[in-house]
This record gives structure tokens, sequence and C-alpha cells, in this order.
């Protein structure tokens, strides 16, 4: 059973472009969702997290927004650059539990 | 501090060896876990670990087992190997988030080690 379902699988933007990935999930204790960014033949990284408290998360270039009645929540990359040109997983867990489910990742390229 | 290390890097089995993968940490994490990452299928959960001495099931924990015998090392068996078991295995570490420790912005950060590229022949 997929309990976060992330779109799309791969994603190609031109310099400057904004890249935007998407994931929804099902369960409703869910109450923490990290980004983690993966380059090729490295372990995947923390780049930002959001509680449901607030709609919108923003660090430099990354903002997620987060929709709780859609259960749905998105990774914007603005400005994007060829050097955040990896893979982005998009996650879930119930904070206090530390088991996180991960989306199936999506390719980003990024084309000078 | 060198975060988290795993060993080895890579790995050819025929079906049916063993093997273990070691992870270790050096962040005085109480959470471990392992994790394999297959294309399309994202990364899961296959066992982890909330203190030493103690292990629970993920979401994919057939074909493994796993032992934390010391809080800093998190070890991964493969019993009787099998083509299905060739991916890349991720360890990662965290806090407890129960706790409080390391929380905030950052809650309950796992922190990934390099990978192990296991192929089963």
């Amino acid at each position: 059973q997929q309990q976060v379902k992330q779109s799309p699988q791969s994603l190609i933007v031109q310099k400057g472009g904004i890249s935007i990935i998407n994931c929804a999930y099902e369960n409703t204790a869910f109450d923490y969702f990290p980004w983690y960014q993966q380059f090729p033949g490295k372990g995947p990284a923390l780049l930002i997290a959001i509680r449901p408290d607030v709609s919108e998360k923003k660090e430099g270039r990354f903002t997620i927004s987060f929709n709780k009645s859609a259960k749905q929540f998105s990774l914007h990359i603005m400005d994007s650059q060829p050097g955040d040109s990896a893979t982005y997983f998009c996650a879930a867990s119930i904070w206090s539990v530390g088991k996180l489910i991960f989306g199936q990742g999506t390719e980003l390229s990024v084309k000078p | 501090n060198a975060g988290v290390t795993q060993t080895p890097k890579f790995r050819v089995l025929k079906t049916g060896q063993s093997m273990t993968l070691l992870c270790a940490q050096d962040m005085n994490h109480e959470y471990m876990y392992w994790y394999r990452q297959d294309p399309g299928m994202g990364l899961r959960l296959i066992h982890y670990s909330v203190g030493e001495g103690t292990t629970a099931k993920g979401e994919v924990p057939d074909g493994y087992n796993v032992s934390r015998l010391k809080k800093q090392n998190f070890l991964l068996g493969l019993e009787s190997a099998a083509p299905s078991q060739t991916s890349v295995y991720f360890c990662a570490s965290s806090y407890d988030p129960r706790t409080g420790v390391g929380s905030g912005a950052l809650g309950d950060t796992q922190y990934f080690g390099p990978g192990t590229r296991l192929t089963v022949l």
C-alpha cells in the first residue's frame, strides 16, 4: 500500500524556471512532511520540512505548500539552477513515531 | 564527525549466499533505520531500531534480519540472498523524536549514509 504518492516521476526545467513536485498522502495522522534531496551516488539529505499547522514554509529558493484538507503538499524550487539537478523525495510521518513513508521520487534535471 | 558510515560500498553475491551490512553513526542517535531504494519505488523501510538492543519490522522485512548490540551500530543481514534483493541499501539515524532533542525546525531529521550497492546474481 503506497501511502504517499509523488508526481511527476521526472521533470526537466530550464535554468531560472520554477520546478514543482507534488505529493499526496492518505493517512490523516501524519503530522510531519519533509522533503529530501539526493544527488547521484549519495544518500538523501533533508532539504526542508513542514508541520501541518502552517500552509507554507519558505527557505531560500525552496518552498513547501501544504493543503491539509486535500491531503496534498508540494515543493516549489524558484529560479531553478543546474546544481539543483537531483532526485527529490517527499515523505510523511507521525512525528512522535519517527518512521518516514517516502514517495516514489522525482528526478529533476535543470538545463542551462 | 563522520556522521553515518556504511560498509561495504559495493558487493556482488550469488543466490543463496549470506552477508552482513554494517552501519555506524557517531552522533549518539537513539534511532537507526535500514532502507532499500529501487527505481520507481522510493525508499522503503526494512527494519528499524529505537534503541540499543531493540529492533522492529518496517514495510519490507522479509528475507532480512537486524541487530543493534551497540548504540552506534546497526547491522543488516541477508541469510540467503535472492536476486530480488538486488538494490541500493541506505542506513539512517536520528534522535528520538519524543524527547525533543534536535527538535524544532528540523524535527526528527534522519541522517543518511552513502549507501551500499548490492547485486545478487
